[in-house]
């Protein structure tokens, strides 16, 4: 397996822009986590799903980010409108099942100008 | 929901010492907490893990130590190399709840090993 596969590497958008970052998990992993990584902030986890079904997304900073995951190979992370202040790395990561080694993709540099 | 606080945020040895970074976490349901590494650019990746019905566990120059009274778990970096210069991350998850399987990151430590 290649791993977690994230895309874009990185992106430039206008404020405002709508913004959709992509996540292919390992194959048989039940878990996909997406998280947010500041200098100020850390790894902030903003939802994760079991089994393709959101569990908790009370890390969404706000109404402007919305996350799918409609088959267990792809999730989207979306930011619509996108601000300055969303700029930040995201990462998408997968486990197996709950409380084993998550791994983590390559990452998404964001920026928003 | 979780909260994790590590300390301290920075921390500079010389190559050759030892380096203990500590975690707090405050749900007592959490159960599982895993260390990672990220080097500049690049992804976390986990280096040890401890579960919490063990109390130490050790790989090579890696230790972890878990006290699940006070909540809290520390890493322990023996015989520091340059190499080992990198942000790292403490973690802790539960697999009770409502929120089962989630897995909350401390914000990190910038470990730099000064030859």
């Amino acid at each position: 397996d290649a791993g977690v596969i994230q895309s874009p590497r990185h992106e430039v958008t206008e404020m405002g822009q709508e913004v959709t970052l992509r996540c292919k998990p390992i194959s048989g992993h039940d878990y996909l986590f997406w998280y947010r990584q500041t200098m100020m902030r850390g790894l902030e986890l903003l939802i994760y799903f079991n089994n393709n079904v959101p569990i908790d997304d009370s890390g969404m900073p706000e109404d402007r980010f919305s996350a799918k995951m409609p088959n267990a190979s792809f999730s989207t992370l979306k930011i619509q409108p996108s601000e300055p202040r969303d700029s930040a790395v995201y990462f998408c990561a997968s486990s197996w099942t709950m409380n084993t080694e998550a791994f983590f993709g390559q990452g998404t540099r964001l920026t928003v100008v | 929901g979780e909260n994790v606080e590590q300390h301290p945020s920075t921390l500079s040895v010389q190559e050759g010492d030892s380096a203990v970074i500590k975690c707090t976490y405050s749900d007592s349901a959490s159960n599982y907490f895993p260390w990672y590494k990220q080097e500049l650019g690049k992804r976390p990746q986990l280096i040890i893990d401890i579960r919490s019905n063990v109390g130490e566990k050790k790989d090579q120059r890696i230790a972890v130590t878990l006290n699940k009274t006070a909540k809290h778990f520390s890493l322990h970096i023996t015989e520091t190399q340059p190499e080992d210069s990198a942000v790292y991350f403490c973690a802790a998850s539960s697999n009770y709840g409502g929120s089962q399987g989630n897995l909350i990151f401390g914000k990190g430590t910038k470990l730099s090993v000064k030859p």
